[in-house]
């Protein structure tokens, strides 16, 4: 059964770097069928795709966050990781790492976020 | 960016009730609309993807339709295990957007 698990600091001060991992175990993070989010939630608010990255490095991002986040993939390790710069309080949230896996029915085919870390909690504040 | 926009943003209902809730895209997105029911302090489960396709261990009760840019998302009976918040997601395009969440109370 493939599990997820973020890991990284919960208290980042504002203007420098939010440092996130996450461990893939369980399953191939090099599969060809999967690709690997990050997803935030602010307290009390929606969700947010942050970002993608493919086993082979190629990444597709929110151009909501004018290009603050650089995402990076370890296979060696089964992790891939999220950088996000220049924090400010807005930031603050739960971040989560998810599996976006391709779903065939009939001739449609389409990626969908079907597994989910428990998520991590990052409060940026000095 | 695609919106999606969900009604009701918070519904009261009782176990056995039938409920509907509703997601409407800022554009026509086929059939790449997906459901996820959050619990509190828990991360989204996945429920329905491609508008109607039921996810592998998800109760039949939930069932979803709808093409374009209207969307349904259908509890037939309300257990006591489905009091939570539901998530429509567009993966039409990026950036993959979520509506602002339904919250489903008792």
């Amino acid at each position: 059964q493939l599990q997820l698990q973020e890991s990284g600091p919960g208290l980042v001060k504002p203007s420098e770097t939010l440092s996130l991992t996450c461990t893939v175990s369980g399953g191939s993070i090099t599969t060809s069928t999967y690709y690997w989010a990050w997803i935030r939630q602010p307290p009390g608010r929606g969700l947010e795709w942050i970002g993608d990255i493919y086993y082979n490095g190629r990444t597709y991002d929110n151009p909501s966050l004018k290009s603050r986040v650089t995402l990076s993939v370890d296979t060696s390790k089964s992790q891939f990781s999220l950088k996000l710069n220049f924090v400010t309080a807005a930031d603050t949230a739960v971040y989560y790492c998810a599996k976006r896996s391709l779903m065939v029915r009939g001739i449609m085919k389409e990626y969908v976020f079907d597994q989910w870390g428990q998520g991590t909690l990052v409060t940026v504040s000095s | 960016d695609i919106q999606m926009t969900q009604s009701p943003s918070s519904l009261s209902a009782s176990v056995g009730d039938r409920v509907t809730i509703t997601c409407r895209a800022s554009q026509s997105i086929s059939t790449y609309s997906n459901w996820y029911q959050q619990k509190p302090g828990k991360a989204p489960k996945l429920l329905i993807y491609a508008a109607s396709s039921l996810q592998s261990g998800v109760p039949s009760r939930f069932g979803g339709s709808g093409s374009g840019t209207d969307f349904t998302l259908t509890i037939s009976s309300l257990q006591p295990e489905d009091f939570a918040t539901y998530y429509c997601q567009q993966s039409f395009s990026p950036p993959y957007t979520f509506g602002q969440g339904t919250s489903l109370e008792i």
